[in-house]
């Protein structure tokens, strides 16, 4: 069936130093990929998404790279800020959304 | 504030009990999908409908069902329900059939089953 694995499962960094989360999705049929940044106890909210006709996506410190031959896109932040620590999950989808099972990220100041 | 409601934000019951979960889409939206998050999980996909009518199916137990109606909100209903039935519901709406936009979600429902 459908899957997506999302490493790492955990993630800490610097304040400044930069994070990247990969995820690998198993269905090549998948055309949309987004990521979503949720906080404790809240809902998830999408950060930002990438389509199967595009490479590459940025908007300003985030950016999202896919290579559809190894079905594997990633997320990567620059300039970390404490704000940005969340849990992280990615996705694929055909007609329904598969989740990664999330990355937790610690920015530490 | 995504646009889309759910209600209740808590719910506490017991084991073998049934509870309804609403969902109110995004003005305009015509998809509605729930979503069921374990505690420090990921996010299992149940089902959608779209336009009243069921879409798409996940890993959705049998003692689970759910409907959209006319007016495009959607309930959740969770029937016998047992201790590993806990768990934050999030249900999300998008403007179109198929997962090509955004999809916005809910506040959810935190469900605890004692």
């Amino acid at each position: 069936g459908e899957n997506v694995e999302q490493h790492p499962s955990t993630l800490s960094v610097q304040e400044g130093d930069s994070a990247v989360i990969k995820c690998t999705y198993s269905d090549s049929a998948s055309n949309y990929f987004p990521w979503y940044k949720q906080e404790l106890g809240k809902r998830p909210q999408l950060i930002i998404d990438i389509r199967s006709n595009v490479g590459e996506k940025k908007d300003q410190r985030i950016a999202v790279t896919l290579n559809k031959t190894a079905k594997h896109f990633s997320l990567h932040i620059t300039e970390t800020q404490p704000e940005d620590s969340a849990v992280y999950f990615c996705a694929a989808s055909i007609y329904k959304l598969i989740f990664g099972a999330g990355t937790r990220l610690a920015v530490h100041p | 504030d995504s646009g889309v409601t759910q209600t209740p934000k808590h719910l506490i019951t017991a084991t073998g009990q049934r509870v309804t979960l609403r969902c109110s889409p995004r003005s305009g939206d015509l998809s509605v999908y729930w979503y069921q998050q374990s505690l420090d999980q990921g996010l299992q996909f149940l089902i959608q409908y779209y336009n009243g009518e069921e879409r798409a199916k996940g890993n959705i137990l049998e003692r689970f069902s759910a409907q959209q109606f006319p007016d495009l909100h959607s309930e959740l209903n969770l029937s016998s329900l047992e201790l590993g039935d806990s768990a934050l519901y999030f249900c999300a709406s998008s403007g179109t059939r198929g997962v090509y936009n955004e999809q916005f979600f809910g506040p959810g429902t935190r469900l605890t089953v004692l």
